[in-house]
Parts: C-alpha cells; sequence; structure tokens
C-alpha cells in the first residue's frame, strides 16, 4: 500500500460549490496530518493541520480525521476560481520511523467560474 | 509575517558540478529540513536537521549531499557532483521546535542540471 494516497484528479467543481478532497494514509500510530495547497511552480503552503479525530474548521477550510479509518479530509466551503491548485496532504508517518512529512502525489483542483 | 526565503530562485548547472542552495529559515524555528519536486512528482523528503546536526535522512540523501549552517541565520544544501536526474525543485522547510509540527516551507530553487 501506498504510504500516503490521493486521487490525483482533477476535481471540477463550480464556483460557490463545496470541494471535498481525500487521502489515506498507511500507518496506525500517524499523529500528525496536514493539507498544503501548491499552486504550478509554486512552493507547498500550509493551510490546514489537524492532530485529533474530528473536524477542525478555518474558515471555508474544514480539516476532518478518522483514525481507525486512516483517513483525512478537506472541505473547501464556496469555492472561488483561486483555490484551483493540487491539493497535497502529507503525514508523519511514525511507522516508518521518519517524523519528517510523506506527501501524497495531489489532487488538481479546478473551479469552474 | 516571517517567512522562509531561498536563493537563487533558479540555477542551471553543468553534471559534475558543485552548487549550494541557500535558506534562511524563519528566525526562532529549530527544525529546518530540505525537500525536493522532480517535475510532475511528489514532494519528497532529504534531510532534517536539529541542533547543529542532521536528525534524519532519506534514502536520496546519500554522499553526494550535505546539509550545513553556517551561520546562525543560514541553512545550506551542497550537492557535490550534480547528475541530470538531481534536476528538481528543492523547497527548504522550517518548523518552531517541540509541540508543534507545522512546517513552512520557502519558495524554492529551480535546479537544472545540463
Amino acid at each position: 500500500q501506498k504510504e500516503v494516497e490521493q486521487n490525483s484528479g482533477p476535481l471540477s467543481v463550480p464556483e460557490g460549490a463545496i470541494a471535498s478532497l481525500n487521502c489515506t494514509y498507511s500507518d496506525r500510530v500517524s499523529q500528525s496530518f496536514f493539507w498544503y495547497r501548491q499552486y504550478s511552480g509554486k512552493s507547498p503552503e500550509l493551510i490546514m493541520s489537524i492532530y485529533s479525530n474530528g473536524d477542525k474548521e478555518d474558515g471555508r477550510f474544514t480539516a476532518q480525521l478518522n483514525k481507525a479509518s486512516q483517513y483525512v479530509s478537506l472541505l473547501i466551503r464556496d469555492s472561488q476560481p483561486s483555490d484551483s491548485a493540487t491539493y497535497l496532504c502529507a503525514v508523519n508517518l511514525m511507522d516508518t520511523g521518519r517524523r519528517a512529512l510523506t506527501f501524497g502525489s495531489g489532487t488538481r483542483l479546478q473551479v469552474q467560474p | 509575517e516571517p517567512e522562509v526565503t531561498q536563493t537563487p530562485s533558479h540555477q542551471v548547472t553543468q553534471m559534475g558540478q558543485e552548487v549550494i542552495l541557500r535558506c534562511v529559515p524563519i528566525s526562532n524555528h529549530l527544525y529546518f529540513y530540505w525537500y525536493r519536486q522532480i517535475l510532475g512528482q511528489k514532494v519528497e523528503f532529504l534531510v532534517s536537521f536539529y541542533n547543529n546536526e542532521i536528525s534524519e535522512k532519506s534514502e536520496i540523501f546519500d554522499d553526494q549531499f550535505s546539509v550545513e549552517r553556517p551561520d546562525g541565520s543560514n541553512f545550506t544544501l551542497k550537492i557535490r557532483s550534480t547528475k541530470l536526474e538531481d534536476s528538481a525543485m528543492y523547497f527548504c522547510a522550517s518548523r518552531v521546535g517541540q509541540g508543534s509540527y507545522e512546517q513552512y516551507f520557502g519558495p524554492g530553487t529551480r535546479l537544472t542540471v545540463t
């Protein structure tokens, strides 16, 4: 199983809709989960972190974590064309012994005006 | 708002040459990282650095790579003898320290090896 897995997309949503991005990860003891946004040719920009099961909201973004299912998601409400980017899921995978981030390949989001 | 900076933004070098990529982490951060991203691929961890020593490195970070914190602000990545496959975006990241695992990335250096 891939360590951090995301659908590559593109995920296309109309402006104003909710975009739902999903990520699964391979180990059961990971504690730290992050969502980064990456515009083409730019660096990853941290938008959300989540450490506990449940939901965490920040503005139009909500991160959801379910450790039992090894699943983390990101909801973007009222999607805007400026949200069009690749969204990277990143995890501190504890079972690798590695404290550094392991990234998924990213989901490309397209918000249609 | 403090941010990680990196220089140069783009470096072109010939195969076999040495390159040094520079980073200035956020000033109160204690942990520093280098990642790379080959075009069209995922972001990959190279090395982490804490308390003036390497704390972790990946299988990519072989003897051709080295890191250094030459003074109180800079953090450098050296590639001794570049190969074509070293062409990638190199990102520096930092995090504040214990209890906070959020890493903030710099804008990156695009390395092109010809």
